[in-house]
């Protein structure tokens, strides 16, 4: 089976940069993605990282240890917009689910 | 505008009923997922089918259902609905198999009073 662990809540100031960590189990690996949710909406792709590094989209960059079962999500130069749910997925080979972390919600301080 | 319809947005039923939710995916996309919201919850898998045949299934219940129909829009049927079946429910598309980006409906939220 697959299952990932990121923490609940996280809190950073306005300018700032703040990480969001995950880390997974699951057999089969795919890629690791980030999705981002804010009340009441949809989750929204952010990223995804198949291989082991760092991948920069503007603010937001994604990071994967594969051999750790490791990733982040780096955000930089906060915004009182990004304050949102941040949600951490897998994909397996084995049986093609997509499975979600529970989220860290981001609070963000002016 | 992530091309994902899903309807309808609120729905507000008895306990006991009967009910489904509908999804059409994007253009082209053959995978569809179905994902549970509860308050404050991570989003639960419930179950994915692809190009019309069942691909995974997740925690999804017994009185739950599903299915993706020859022109690709999906199905899930919720039946016998207790208080604890009110959530948002999500329905995902992607390309292919194993896809790891999909791209979310705007949810339906289903009340059970």
């Amino acid at each position: 089976g697959q299952s990932l662990e990121q923490p609940s809540e996280v809190t950073a100031v306005e300018g700032a940069i703040v990480q969001i960590n995950c880390t997974y189990q699951t057999s089969g690996f795919y890629g690791l993605s980030w999705y981002q949710q804010h009340d009441g909406g949809a989750p929204t792709f952010l990223s995804y990282n198949a291989l082991d590094g760092l991948e920069e989209t503007g603010r937001f960059s994604s990071f994967l240890s594969r051999s750790d079962s490791y990733g982040y999500l780096l955000l930089q130069e906060l915004q009182m917009k990004d304050s949102a749910s941040y949600f951490c997925a897998v994909s397996s080979n084995r049986d093609d689910k997509i499975i979600f972390g529970k989220g860290t919600r981001l609070h963000i301080l002016p | 505008d992530s091309g994902v319809t899903q309807t309808p947005k609120h729905l507000i039923t008895a306990t006991g009923q009967r009910v489904t939710l509908r999804c059409s995916p994007r253009s082209g996309d053959l995978s569809v997922y179905w994902y549970q919201q509860s308050l404050d919850q991570g989003l639960q898998f419930l179950i994915q089918y692809y190009n019309g045949e069942e691909r995974a299934k997740g925690n999804i219940l017994e009185r739950f259902s599903a299915q993706q129909f020859p022109d690709l829009h999906s199905e899930l049927n919720l039946s016998s609905l207790e208080l604890g079946d009110s959530a948002l429910y999500f329905c995902a598309s992607s390309e292919g198999m194993g896809d790891t980006e999909a791209f979310f409906g705007q949810g339906t939220r289903l009340t059970v009073v």
